[in-house]
């Protein structure tokens, strides 16, 4: 079945640095990239998606870039605050005639942004 | 309101009983997910449901169970529970469009103690 691989488990950084976490997907029919930002005792909040349509995409300090041929995205989250300090999961999904509207996750990141 | 509400928030039962988490969602979603959290494992879906009266296994279906009558309402119960079964349950509802796919909104989760 399909999978999603994402690294580091855990990152720490100061404030105003630069954090990056990747994922790998490993059925190249999937199509739907959502980023999920989960703060203690919360449900999962969804902060940006992409398409396979597209390589990147940026909304404010955060981006996310696709490379379809390598099958991996990525989340850049730039000018780190501390308020960004959260669990943050890539997902994966395929759409088309076999769409079953299930998105697959990453294990998920818990990123630190020391003050 | 509108949204997506779980209940309750917190439960504790003891091993054998049968109990049942609620989820409601206001938008008419088609599609509904049940989701476990736990520790190293990440999200683990349950069983989701494209429509009502339509539902399938996820990765971890076994001792639970689900219902879909009505399109805003997708309990999840625990037969006879087990110790194995605490963790943090998540619902979500998402409604993709076509043949695309759409991020997930999800609850604010149970905490369920099994003792």
């Amino acid at each position: 079945g399909e999978n999603v691989e994402q690294h580091p488990s855990t990152l720490s950084v100061q404030e105003g640095d630069s954090a990056v976490i990747k994922c790998t997907y490993s059925d190249s029919a999937s199509n739907y990239f959502p980023w999920y930002k989960q703060e203690l005792g919360k449900g999962p909040q969804l902060i940006i998606d992409i398409r396979s349509n597209v390589g990147e995409k940026k909304d404010q300090r955060i981006a996310v870039t696709l490379n379809k041929t390598a099958k991996h995205f990525s989340l850049h989250i730039t000018e780190t605050q501390p308020e960004d300090s959260a669990v943050y999961f890539c997902a994966a999904s395929k759409g088309g005639s076999s769409n079953t509207g299930k998105l697959i996750f990453g294990q998920g990141t818990t990123l630190q942004v020391k003050p | 309101d509108a949204g997506i509400t779980q209940s309750p928030r917190y439960k504790i039962t003891e091993t054998g009983r049968q109990v049942t988490l609620m989820c409601h969602q206001t938008w008419s979603h088609s599609y509904m997910f049940w989701y476990r959290q736990d520790l190293g494992h990440g999200l683990r879906l349950i069983y989701y449901s494209a429509a009502a009266d339509i539902t399938d296994k996820g990765e971890v279906p076994d001792g639970y169970v689900v219902s879909r009558s009505k399109t805003e309402n997708f309990p999840l119960t625990l037969e006879s529970a087990t110790r194995s079964q605490t963790s943090v349950y998540f619902c979500a509802s998402s409604e993709p469009r076509g043949h695309s796919n759409y991020g997930y909104t999800f609850g604010s989760g149970t905490r369920l103690t099994v003792v």
